[in-house]
């Protein structure tokens, strides 16, 4: 079974500041799909990034970058120009060929300071 | 505008009752998720369904039903079998059960017994 680690429970960061948040995994499988989410206050999911594992470029959105290292099944989420509306709670998935399911992490519960 | 409506936001329920959560969608979506969400965890797949008609136990399945009528409903009842059901409830939609195929989420429905 597949099972993702997320060893940070809570972070913080200065507003306009760079943090990392990370997440290791662990699978047989060759090709799979990683995902971030964000999880705000209101407890609506977001999906931030998304990765394909056959890719060996690092996925980024804007503000929002990953580093996915295959070899050592890790995908650690860089935000850079951190702002208030950053604040939640963050969470890695994966999802294996084939899978139904998303396999979530703890979750990250990330504060942005002022 | 497309999106995945759940209601009630908040629902209470006296041990022993059942109660089914409504989980809506008009984003054409093929495929439909029902995920449970406790403190300090990730989410769980309860039950999905890919096509109408048709739906899959997930990894918490015990003490959940679900139906799929219509392509646009995956209700979920929560039975008195269950033990502890209260938690986040999430419902989730994709165009497809295939991996790359981003899932969008609901609001949510927090779940009390009291």
């Amino acid at each position: 079974a597949q099972t993702v680690t997320q060893s940070q429970p809570e972070m913080s960061v200065q507003e306009a500041e760079t943090v990392t948040l990370s997440c290791t995994y662990d699978t047989s499988e060759n090709n799979y799909y990683l995902f971030w989410y964000k999880q705000p206050p209101s407890r609506q999911m977001i999906l931030v990034i998304r990765q394909e594992a056959y890719k060996q470029q690092n996925a980024t959105e804007n503000r929002f970058s990953v580093n996915f290292q295959k070899a050592a099944k890790s995908f650690s989420l860089k935000i850079s120009d951190s702002q208030l509306g950053d604040t939640a709670m963050y969470f890695c998935a994966f999802r294996g060929t084939g899978a139904n399911n998303l396999f979530f992490g703890t979750g990250t519960r990330l504060t942005v300071i002022p | 505008d497309g999106g995945i409506t759940q209601s009630p936001k908040y629902l209470f329920r006296k041990e022993g009752q059942n109660v089914t959560l409504s989980c809506e969608q008009n984003l054409n979506h093929d495929a439909m998720y029902w995920y449970r969400q406790d403190p300090g965890q990730g989410l769980r797949l309860i039950y999905y369904s890919q096509i109408v008609n048709d739906f899959q136990k997930g990894d918490i399945a015990e003490g959940y039903s679900v139906s799929r009528e219509k392509k646009e409903s995956f209700p979920l009842t929560v039975t008195s079998a269950q033990k502890n059901p209260t938690a986040f409830y999430l419902c989730a939609s994709s165009r497809g059960a295939v991996s790359y195929n981003e899932q969008f989420f609901g609001p949510g429905t927090r779940l009390t017994v009291l």
